[in-house]
């Protein structure tokens, strides 16, 4: 059983469409992460949710939208798509409360490319 | 969050031991070294993590120096499927934890 999964595995669009990216997780876990892969493979957070509620929103621009319907699901729709958001998007999740020892779990990862 | 340091890149051959060192001299008290690897194509994958004392686990060895100013990721007999890129990382937060990734150590295996 895949612990995060995320779709689509590979997303090819123009600029200026507007596109969602989909996580789940069935690990029981309440909080949820959208990280970004760039060219120079350096991976850095974006957003994180825990229990539905936003947390962490690391000055991404508004384009960006994440929304979380329930705690097993983190969704990042992106509006206006730019040349530069062609990256990898990358789910993980983490049970909260174990603070410095907690571990993260990532998904396979999302390929985006903006033509 | 404090800052680690680590090798750009190393090479092992197969079924030898393999040790990456990560530096972190202004590592806090309070702060778990966390260690994650990233195989290709592959989103990041949780290894091992320490607070003052060498943990084992199925994957790893950790090894903390007594300062705690360095660690050591120890694989006992490297594997070509350990060939990956292998990040050191600092926690000490709260609920609203996150991962800084730097740039990690390429670790290539070769038979």
């Amino acid at each position: 059983d895949t612990a995060v999964s995320q779709t689509p595995k590979y997303l090819v669009t123009q600029m200026g469409n507007d596109k969602s990216i989909k996580c789940e997780q069935n690990l029981g876990h309440d909080t949820m992460y959208w990280y970004k892969q760039d060219s120079k493979k350096f991976l850095k957070i974006m957003f994180s949710y825990n229990n539905k509620e936003l947390i962490i929103n690391e000055t991404v621009p508004n384009r960006f939208s994440p929304k979380s319907p329930d705690k097993a699901h983190l969704n990042l729709h992106i509006n206006s798509l730019e040349l530069g958001d062609s990256a990898v998007y990358f789910c993980a999740s983490s049970q909260a409360g174990r603070g410095r020892r907690e571990t993260q779990y990532f998904g396979p990862g999302t390929r985006l490319l903006v033509l | 969050d404090a800052k680690t340091t680590q090798p750009n890149s190393m090479e092992s051959n197969e079924e030898e031991p393999v040790h990456l060192p990560c530096n972190h001299s202004t590592i806090s008290g309070t702060d778990y070294i966390h260690w994650y690897r990233q195989l290709p194509s592959q989103g990041p994958e949780y290894v091992i993590h320490g607070l003052t004392s060498n943990v084992n686990n199925r994957m790893a060895s950790l090894a903390i120096a007594e300062d705690r100013k360095s660690s050591t990721l120890i694989l006992h007999r490297a594997t070509l499927r350990d060939a990956a890129v292998y990040y050191c990382i600092l926690k000490n937060t709260g609920t609203a934890s996150k991962l800084t990734f730097g740039t990690g150590t390429r670790l290539q295996v070769t038979l």
